[in-house]
């Protein structure tokens, strides 16, 4: 059984470009989970959400961030106009019910803004 | 305000020594409790988890952890550290079964050969 998988491993965009960051949950897994990690901190949540659903995105930024997990392919956290302070970590964790304390995490990607 | 705070932000052990980092919780009741490793560049392994019963737990590579609530406390221990150990240590609360998980902001282990 493959683990969450995530890729790009690592993505380089230019200020004002788009980044989209992929995450493939476990099989059987149909909540996924998306966290920021910045440098020097723990990861931060940004987002939760199940098949077509997102369920809590209280810690996503208000404005260029967008997160959805269709009913068939992976999930996908889309920047938009990227800018220097979201160079950083960014790990999906999915889990195959709605508890978060049942999740596994993915390798991450790691984003570099130039 | 509920916070999960590990005050060692740096740790430099030799070889071959104790290590013990520390983790504490202001949630009440008991929530679940986890220790994540991430080697540079990597990912998130667990460790180990606590949800109830025996307060020491067993984990990966020899960790073990010990919850104690009259201290909040869920300190990270391991007998002897291998140079392999170096990564940074993350302990973790989801503080009830509906919640979110909440991660400290991490010690990073430093190994002297």
């Amino acid at each position: 059984n493959a683990g969450v998988m995530q890729n790009p491993r690592h993505l380089v965009r230019r200020r004002g470009q788009e980044a989209r960051l992929r995450c493939s949950p476990m099989k059987g897994h149909s909540h996924v989970y998306w966290y920021r990690q910045l440098p020097e901190e723990g990861l931060k949540f940004m987002v939760y959400l199940q098949k077509e659903n997102i369920i809590d995105e209280s810690g996503m930024p208000k404005e260029r961030f967008s997160a959805e997990f269709p009913k068939e392919g992976p999930s996908i956290l889309r920047i938009q106009q990227v800018v220097r302070g979201d160079s950083a970590a960014y790990f999906c964790a999915s889990s195959p019910g709605q508890f978060s304390y049942e999740q596994y995490f993915g390798p991450g990607t790691r984003l570099t803004v130039t | 305000a509920q916070s999960v705070t590990q005050p060692d932000i740096h740790i430099t052990v030799s070889e071959g020594a104790s290590l013990e980092l520390r983790c504490n919780y202001s949630y009440g009741a008991t929530p679940y409790l986890f220790w994540y490793v991430q080697s540079p560049g990597q990912g998130l392994q667990l460790l180990l988890k606590y949800f109830s019963g025996d307060t020491l737990v067993q984990g990966i590579k020899g960790f073990e952890a010990e919850f104690k609530r009259s201290q909040s406390s869920f300190n990270l221990r391991k007998p002897s550290v291998h140079w392999s150990d170096a990564a940074e240590y993350f302990c973790a609360v989801v503080p009830n079964r509906d919640d979110k998980i909440i991660f400290g902001k991490g010690t990073r282990l430093h190994i002297l050969p």
